[in-house]
Order: C-alpha cells, then structure tokens, then sequence
C-alpha cells in the first residue's frame, strides 16, 4: 500500500496569517493533485501538478510539487475564514497502468478564525 | 442540476441488512468512481468503472461489496450483510474519462450508519 502522509492533521490560525501544509511519501508520483473539502460535501479539485519543481498559484495558494516527485506543499497567504475546510492530496502513482486510481492522504483540517 | 448526485443522502440500516446506494455522474463522463471516507481520513478508493466496466475493483474490502454501471451512466454499489465497521461516507465522483485529463467531480456523499 502507498501511503501519502499529511502534516499537520489540524490547523487553527487566525485571519490574516500565513500558513503551509505538507504532504509526504516515500513513492514517486506522477501526478498530485489537491483538494477542498467542506462538511457534507464532496472534495473539489484545486490543482493538479504533474512536473518535479513545479509551482502553481491559484490567487492566495502556492502549491509546490517537490523535486523527486514525493512530496506536495500548500501555502495560504492572508487566510481568511472562507479558506477553512479538509485540505486533501492525492497522488497518481507511476505504477498506476489505468492513470486513474488516485491515492488520497488523511488530510489537514484547517480553521481560520476571524 | 450539472453535477454529480447521490442518493440517498443519508441511508440508517441494522447489522446483517443489505443497502444499495445510488450514484447519477455528470453527463457524458465515462469514468466513475467509488469512494469510501470514515470520520478523520482521506478517502479510501473502492473501484472505478470506465464506461460499463469495472476497470480497476481491487479497493473493495470484501465480496459483501459489490458495484455495477449496466447502461455506463448510473451507477449502484451494493453491499449485503452490512456490519457496523461499514459505517461512512460512501462518495462518488466522475470524470471525462480522457487519461490526460483526471479531474474528479464529487457528489456530496451517501453517510451510511450501520446500527
């Protein structure tokens, strides 16, 4: 079993801070992908980074997919309560024949307080 | 109604009994997928389905579970003798299909609570 491992499992910041969150694992990935999850509601898809070194932004969010194509970073810059919610990321493994089965981390769940 | 759907919202159900849950994926996509999330963790791949059949089933735990996608479109996960360590969020998602394209759309989730 690949696992993918997310630091930390809880986050309460107020608004207006920064913050990053990691993912970790010890297998190469193809592709990460990150996700959002609120209460009662399914994941919605952030990014998808497929290239080692790559950095995306998406307006306040900075993902990282590292070098070696084992890790993920996430950072939040000025949180603000709407960012709070189960951040989720999953990776494509390279032994993955179908390219469709990916494996999602535990999560970090995030709370920002105005 | 764009998105994916699942019913029922919420399913409350006795050890031993059987459940099917429902998944409507959005239109057009030939991929969909099973999910199953317990209270803390990430989601826990069950089986995908490209088109009518199951490409990949090797995440469900057990032969008590079982999905099927007949006309390639709904899609219904079935699970007999139910025990109380079946208890979760059992999400489906959906997508293009196209391998260079892997977004997974999510429904909200069916939570099943064995008793």
């Amino acid at each position: 079993t690949q696992l993918l491992e997310q630091s930390p499992q809880f986050l309460s910041i107020q608004e207006g801070e920064n913050l990053t969150v990691y993912c970790n694992s010890s297998s190469v990935f193809s592709s990460l992908q990150w996700y959002r999850q609120e209460p009662g509601e399914g994941p919605v898809l952030l990014v998808t980074v497929v290239t080692g070194g790559e950095v995306k932004k998406l307006k306040r969010l900075t993902f990282q997919f590292g070098d070696a194509r084992k890790d993920s970073s996430l950072h939040i810059t000025a949180a603000q309560p709407g960012d709070t919610g189960l951040y989720l990321c999953a990776g494509l493994g390279e032994w993955d024949n179908y390219g469709q089965n990916f494996v999602f981390g535990p999560g970090t769940r995030l709370s920002v307080l105005p | 109604g764009a998105g994916v759907s699942q019913t029922p919202s919420n399913k409350v159900t006795e050890k031993g009994k059987y459940v099917e849950l429902r998944c409507d994926p959005i239109s057009g996509h030939t991929a969909l997928y099973w999910y199953r999330q317990s209270l803390g963790q990430g989601p826990e791949f069950l089986i995908y389905f490209q088109g009518t059949g199951a490409a990949d089933d090797s995440g469900l735990p057990n032969d008590r579970f079982f999905a099927v996608r007949p006309e390639g479109s709904v899609s219904t996960l079935k699970i007999q003798r139910t025990e109380r360590g079946d208890s979760a969020v059992y999400l489906c998602a959906s997508s293009p299909g196209d391998l260079n394209y892997n977004e997974q759309f999510f429904g909200p989730g069916t939570r099943l609570t064995v008793l």
